[in-house]
């Protein structure tokens, strides 16, 4: 089945520091990936949606220059939590899609700023 | 409007025993999917089961059924025979639209399930 990579799976950072996630797509080239933040005992928000060559598609409320999403290549997206803060601390889960297929997630990144 | 709900409460059930988790939906697209995924502790979204709107057949995995009421906009889970690992997070999922189009995932809120042996 399709593979999905987060790394790191979790991180800790300093209050005021940007700090990198990535989501891989191992075994097919994902044409379309979602980032997604979920708080404790809270669903998954839809953050953004980027697709591959183009800028990212950001949900209201998101600040696109507080969450800056590449997806610089077919299997590779990269999240990037500029500046970051306590409130920003979450879990963060990408999933991925080729074309013709539904969404495949990724382990998720447990986030906390201090 | 919210798109799915899921209001049950959190469930402790009996080990073996069956139980219905209940999702309702909202859309006026013709075509669109309807998914369960179970969440653990550890955060992986587990992919269970999924119904497309013109699916004639309610979806069935192992132990996962999917009870799918269209006129009614319900697409219940039911777990057989519950297992002590069934403990987890449950979220009902809706893709508007066909699977080979950009849509994104809407979730509901979710259904904390706890197996008591």
């Amino acid at each position: 089945g399709a593979v999905v990579s987060q790394h790191p799976s979790r991180v800790i950072c300093k209050s005021g520091t940007s700090v990198k996630i990535e989501c891989r797509s191992l075994d097919f080239q994902a044409t379309t990936m979602f980032w997604y933040r979920q708080f404790p005992k809270q669903s998954l928000m839809l953050m953004a949606t980027s697709n591959e060559g183009s800028k990212a598609t950001y949900e209201q409320g998101v600040e696109k220059d507080k969450f800056l999403i590449n997806h610089a290549s077919l299997t590779l997206s990269t999240l990037t939590v500029t500046s970051a803060h306590p409130e920003d601390s979450s879990f963060y889960i990408c999933s991925a899609k080729a074309g013709g297929s539904e969404q495949y997630f990724g382990p998720g990144t447990r986030l906390t700023v201090t | 409007a919210q798109k799915i709900t899921q209001t049950q409460p959190g469930m402790f059930v009996q080990e073996k025993e069956a139980v219905t988790l209940d999702c309702t939906y909202d859309t006026s697209d013709p075509s669109y999917g309807l998914f369960w995924y179970k969440q653990p502790s550890s955060g992986e979204m587990i992919f269970l089961i999924y119904q497309g709107s013109y699916d004639q057949q309610n979806a069935t995995e192992g132990r996962y059924s999917l009870n799918f009421q269209k006129a009614r906009k319900s697409a219940n889970l039911v777990i057989s025979a519950s297992q002590l690992g069934d403990s987890a997070m449950y979220f009902c999922a809706m893709r508007e639209g066909p699977y080979y189009g950009n849509n994104r995932l809407a979730f509901g809120k979710g259904n904390q399930v706890v197996v008591i042996p």
